[in-house]
């Protein structure tokens, strides 16, 4: 079993739909959590840091249950720019993340 | 501020070949990551450098050799490439307390 697993998709939604991904890790030690977004063929960019309260940002909330060991993402309102993948990443101490294989996601118009 | 920026951005190799790939931030950053991806495979860590002068073992460290050269390079070698590392490579940086990291472009190794 992966350590962060995540469904690879692909999630085809219409502009403007709301689309939500979830993430499970195994490590119940992971200390803290983020979501990146890449672009094919590019860099991993952080999207988001994400906090046990929830955080948002802008159109974009992200969720951690601990007790679950799950961590979602939520987009609303999508744009045809949001059509990316969508990494789970979890930090497991001493610096070191590990990588979810990433959530596609395409908009259409 | 140019970030993490890597050399080359493209390179084939036959098997046998030796090449090093090449890594340097301009961010101050003490730790710095060598990662390959591969499809359904995901970022898997090779090498990591906590500070400069120190050097561990990631989850696919096989094949590989790295260097700190300073506090803003870092090198990986591969002394005998194979077809099995024809991937994706990325280098990455981190701030010590902070814990965004910061990817450089990427670069694109064929070996054939």
């Amino acid at each position: 079993r992966k350590e962060v697993e995540q469904d690879p998709g692909p999630f085809n939604v219409p502009e403007g739909a709301t689309v939500a991904f979830n993430c499970t890790y195994s490590n119940s030690a992971s200390q803290s959590f983020f979501w990146y977004r890449q672009d094919c063929r590019k860099e991993p960019k952080l999207l988001m840091s994400v906090y046990s309260s929830g955080n948002e940002d802008g159109r974009f909330t992200a969720q951690l249950n601990r007790a679950s060991q799950y961590i979602s993402l939520l987009i609303r309102d999508s744009k045809l720019s949001d059509s990316a993948t969508y990494l789970c990443v979890v930090n497991r101490g001493f610096q070191k993340l590990v990588f979810g294989t990433g959530t596609r996601l395409l908009v259409s118009p | 501020n140019a970030g993490v920026t890597q050399t080359p951005k493209f390179q084939v190799l036959k098997t046998g070949q030796s090449m090093t790939l090449q890594c340097a931030q301009d961010m101050n950053h003490n730790s710095m990551y060598w990662y390959r991806q591969d499809p359904g495979m995901g970022l898997r860590l090779i090498y990591y450098s906590a500070s400069e002068g120190t050097t561990d073992k990631g989850e696919v460290p096989n094949g590989y050799n790295v260097s700190r050269l300073n506090k803003r390079e870092f090198s990986l070698r591969l002394e005998s490439a194979a077809p099995s590392q024809t991937s994706v490579y990325f280098c990455a940086s981190i701030r010590d307390r902070g814990y965004e990291q910061y990817f450089g472009p990427g670069t694109r190794l064929t070996v054939t």
